[in-house]
């Protein structure tokens, strides 16, 4: 079936360093790419996405690039703070369905 | 105030009584879904509604049923529960006849099989 990897696992960072987490995707007619913070014990909380027809988004200190070529997208976190901490999920909606696949996590630390 | 709702939060219970998880949405929301959470495995998608009436398999259907007789409802059965269905499970749904939008999830639902 298809798939969407993600890297790294963990992520440790200086406070007010950058935080960078890539994905990439195996079904070349996926269109939507959200990615979501989850805090331990919390539900996932969508804090980006970006379609297809856009190279990038930004949002704050948030952004989120797509190559489409090589299938593959990343989450950029710029000035990281101690709440950033958490686990974060890329997904990638399927083409010919409507179903999601996620990434399995990366844990990031920011570390004070 | 918007939210998805799932019921119980917590379930223990034993191998083979059937159980159902609950989960229903405030937001008239079109596309509901369902998935289980296993460390190091993040979240994979068991079954998604795009409508009433309407629903498809996710990448791990096996052993799960659902329905969707209602817009704001969509539960999640369980016909006969096994050990290997001890998991964190949430229910998720977002706006709109595609998928393509932003989903809200619920607080979640732990169920241990034993």
């Amino acid at each position: 079936g298809e798939n969407v990897e993600q890297h790294p696992s963990t992520l440790s960072v200086q406070e007010g360093d950058s935080a960078v987490i890539k994905c990439t995707y195996s079904d070349s007619a996926s269109n939507y790419f959200p990615w979501y913070k989850q805090e331990l014990g919390k539900r996932p909380q969508l804090i980006i996405d970006i379609r297809s027809n856009v190279g990038e988004k930004k949002d704050q200190r948030i952004a989120v690039t797509l190559n489409k070529t090589a299938k593959h997208f990343s989450l950029h976190i710029t000035e990281t703070q101690p709440e950033d901490s958490a686990v974060y999920f890329c997904a990638a909606l399927m083409g010919y369905g409507q179903n999601f696949v996620f990434g399995p996590g990366t844990r990031l630390s920011v570390l004070p | 105030e918007a939210q998805v709702t799932q019921n119980p939060r917590y379930l223990i219970t034993v191998t083979g009584k059937k159980l159902t998880v609950t989960c229903s949405q405030n937001m008239n929301h079109e596309y509901m879904s369902w998935y289980r959470q296993d460390p190091g495995l993040g979240l994979r998608q068991i079954y998604y509604s795009m409508n009433v009436e309407v629903t498809d398999k996710g990448d791990v259907p096996e052993g799960y049923k659902v329905s969707r007789k209602e817009k704001r409802n969509f539960p999640l059965i369980l016909e006969s529960p096994s050990p290997n269905q001890t998991s964190l499970y949430f229910c998720a749904s977002s706006l709109g006849g595609a998928p393509n939008q932003p989903q809200h999830f619920g607080d979640g639902t732990r169920l241990s099989i034993l």
